[in-house]
């Protein structure tokens, strides 16, 4: 069964240190999402890839976040420097474009910023 | 501005029961729209979806309902499962003008099915 893989699992590291988390999307997938997950916003989209181009980055705060797809097999969002309210579950998502196609999630990482 | 909302953070449902999540929207671009449900340290995983121009989509004991011109969608699980205790979320994106596949999530409802 295809899935999306990221990594890390877990990360917990102090505040004004780098953060970089990874994505595999789904082999064939053209589209990849970042979103974040906190209690209070839910799940709030923060970036997304089309054929390794961004599309919107709109949701994310530019002074500090930052996303790439080196290549088709692997996207990373970057942090830096994290700050405490930066800690929330970070999800990715692949999919396919050109039809409503549902995305399919990762099981994210879990940032701590202290 | 939350263009997907749920209203009901929890919802707690006996065994064998109906199980009614609901969802209401705001953009009138939106056509297409979906559950997901997820379990703890997991991510959300695809349940059923439904295009507008459909107004009902069932998939076994799951079946959503779409009512635009009240910008409302249902979610009913019946019978409900404590292995249907999880977050449930609606999502929603414009199909036409470019299928982007940009999706807007709402919040979430927690749904507990006691046995």
């Amino acid at each position: 069964d295809a899935r999306v893989t990221q990594t890390p699992r877990d990360k917990v590291t102090e505040m004004g240190q780098e953060v970089t988390m990874r994505c595999q999307p789904i082999l064939g997938h053209n589209t990849v999402f970042w979103y974040r997950q906190t209690m209070m916003q839910g799940l709030e989209l923060l970036a997304y890839f089309r054929n390794r181009a961004p599309l919107d980055d709109s949701g994310m705060p530019k002074d500090r976040f930052s996303a790439e797809m080196p290549d088709a097999t692997l996207a990373t969002l970057k942090i830096q420097p994290s700050e405490p309210r930066d800690s929330a579950v970070y999800f990715c998502a692949s999919g396919l474009a050109g039809s409503p196609q549902p995305q399919h999630f990762g099981d994210g990482t879990r940032l701590s910023i202290l | 501005d939350q263009q997907v909302k749920q209203n009901s953070p929890s919802l707690s449902v006996q065994e064998g029961r109906i199980s009614i999540l609901n969802c209401d929207y705001t953009n009138s671009m939106f056509d297409y729209f979906l559950w997901y449900k997820k379990y703890p340290a997991e991510g959300p995983t695809f349940l059923i979806s439904i295009s507008s121009i459909k107004d009902k989509n069932e998939d076994g004991r799951f079946t959503v309902f779409l009512n635009k011109s009240a910008k409302h969608l249902s979610l009913h699980i019946v019978p409900s499962q404590p292995g249907d205790s999880a977050v449930y979320f609606c999502a929603a994106s414009p199909l036409t003008g470019g299928n982007t596949g940009k999706l807007i999530f709402g919040q979430g409802t927690t749904l507990q099915v006691k046995p």
